[in-house]
């Protein structure tokens, strides 16, 4: 899997966007960008994935670049239930079972 | 529809001891895997099942150890305890093996005094 690189920690006000940022510079090209969440205590939770185009589903939005090298989660409108760690991952689409390569995550923290 | 769930959710058990953790998938999932969290190491993956069949493996010792049954439920077992198997072990579950969308359960706090 594709090392990723995320800030150690972001502010979000309440209602405002959150935009999470994530660099994957080696992915290759089979490899998606999955994002999951983990909030305090609790198993980790899927957001969004993607391989090149962009995606939105009800929980956010993830912009990948033409070239793949970094992406970007937004949360549009984000809330004090959205302070949780994120963790970008880069990794097979493959009938070789699950595998997930957990970085450190960024730790977000909205705030009123 | 229910979740992931794993039993017991907190146990607290000495050096040298071992420990059974048991997960049940979303019904329908086939695929179960299992992740270890640590402070210092964080989330890291241990193996993954499907249809009864280990599929995956990740860099533990032979001590750790999984299997799955024909239901999809899945058990991890830790023998000889040390204090640094101290964590936080998930389990989560998929429809199949290899999309890497995982559900996973609230986890079973291990504590080795």
């Amino acid at each position: 899997d594709a090392k990723t690189t995320q800030p150690t920690s972001m502010d979000c006000a309440e209602g405002r966007a959150a935009n999470l940022p994530c660099n994957h510079s080696t992915i290759s090209g089979n490899e998606y960008v999955y994002w999951y969440r983990q909030i305090h205590s609790q198993g980790p939770q899927y957001i969004i994935h993607g391989l090149k185009n962009n995606e939105t589903n009800e929980m956010a939005s993830l912009i990948i670049t033409e070239d793949r090298k970094s992406s970007t989660l937004i949360l549009p409108h984000a809330t004090l239930r959205d302070t949780a760690v994120y963790y970008c991952i880069a990794g097979g689409f493959t009938g070789g079972g699950n595998k997930l390569t957990f970085g450190t995550g960024t730790q977000l923290k909205v705030e009123l | 529809k229910a979740g992931v769930t794993q039993t017991p959710r907190y146990l607290i058990k000495t050096r040298g001891q071992q420990v059974t953790l048991s997960c049940s998938p979303i019904s329908g999932h086939r695929s179960v895997s299992w992740y270890q969290q640590t402070p210092g190491q964080g989330l890291q993956f241990l193996f993954e099942y499907f249809s009864e069949t280990q599929r995956n493996k990740g860099n533990f010792p032979g001590r750790f150890s999984g299997r799955q049954f024909s239901n999809s439920r899945s058990e991890m077992n830790v023998s000889t305890l040390e204090l640094g198997d101290s964590a936080l072990y998930l389990c989560a579950s998929s429809i199949t093996g290899g999309s890497n969308v995982l559900t996973f359960g609230a986890g079973s706090r291990l504590t080795v005094l």
